[in-house]
């Protein structure tokens, strides 16, 4: 089992370019997280997907969009990069309590 | 708004030692709580969960609730260098969502 996997690993935008992270999980998990990490503020929750099919805002979700494409993938676009969106990206998946998470992507936007 | 608390350190302890992080959140009514682990770089792993108060062991690792004065601690016996890193303290907020706290760095000095 590969766990959660995501792609990129590494990304560089211009302001206002748009891209899509990629999120899979092969671990049957019916509920899918995009957290972003930035220096000192932990991890802050952008949307998540509590099953197949539904999608809800979480605490930043302002400038990002996402699709739950099906059980297994959950993809996170910006559709008009800011600077403000330089951070780490991070995909998680559950099925109960516990979290798990996939490798993350670093995104720099100049 | 709900929220998780902790010391962003460094905590410095020496090799051998035990290694204590704490951990207080606002919620009275959260029931689950859990300790993630994050090297430099890399992405949280999930390393103890604890449900009820009282202490829950697992190898080197014990963590403590306390749901009457709302901490979570998490101790550490005979530190290695190897546990240097980031411990992320999370508590459920709902039936899907985590929240975070932004992580105490610890450090093991050989």
């Amino acid at each position: 089992n590969a766990g959660v996997t995501q792609t990129p690993k590494f990304q560089v935008l211009k302001t206002g370019q748009s891209m899509t992270l990629q999120c899979a999980q092969d671990m049957n998990h019916n509920s899918m997280y995009w957290y972003r990490q930035d220096p000192g503020m932990g991890l802050r929750l952008i949307y998540y997907s509590a099953s197949e099919g539904t999608t809800d805002k979480g605490e930043v979700p302002n400038g990002y969009n996402v699709s739950r494409l099906n059980k297994r993938e959950f993809s996170l676009r910006l559709e008009s990069a800011a600077p403000s969106q330089t951070s780490v990206y991070f995909c998680a998946s559950n099925q109960g309590s516990e979290q798990y998470f996939g490798p993350g992507t670093r995104l720099t936007v100049t | 708004q709900k929220e998780v608390e902790q010391n962003s350190g460094p905590l410095s302890v020496p090799e051998g030692a035990i290694a204590s992080l704490n951990c207080t959140y606002s919620d009275r009514v959260s029931q689950s709580f859990f300790w993630y682990r994050q090297y430099s770089g890399k992405s949280p792993e999930l390393i103890m969960s604890i449900y009820s108060n009282g202490d829950k062991e697992d190898g080197r690792f014990t963590a403590q609730l306390n749901k009457a004065s709302q901490y979570v601690s998490l101790l550490i016996r005979d530190s290695q260098p190897s546990d240097s890193a980031t411990y992320l303290c999370a508590v459920k907020e709902s039936s899907y969502k985590l929240i975070f706290g932004s992580g105490t760095r610890l450090l093991v000095r050989p």
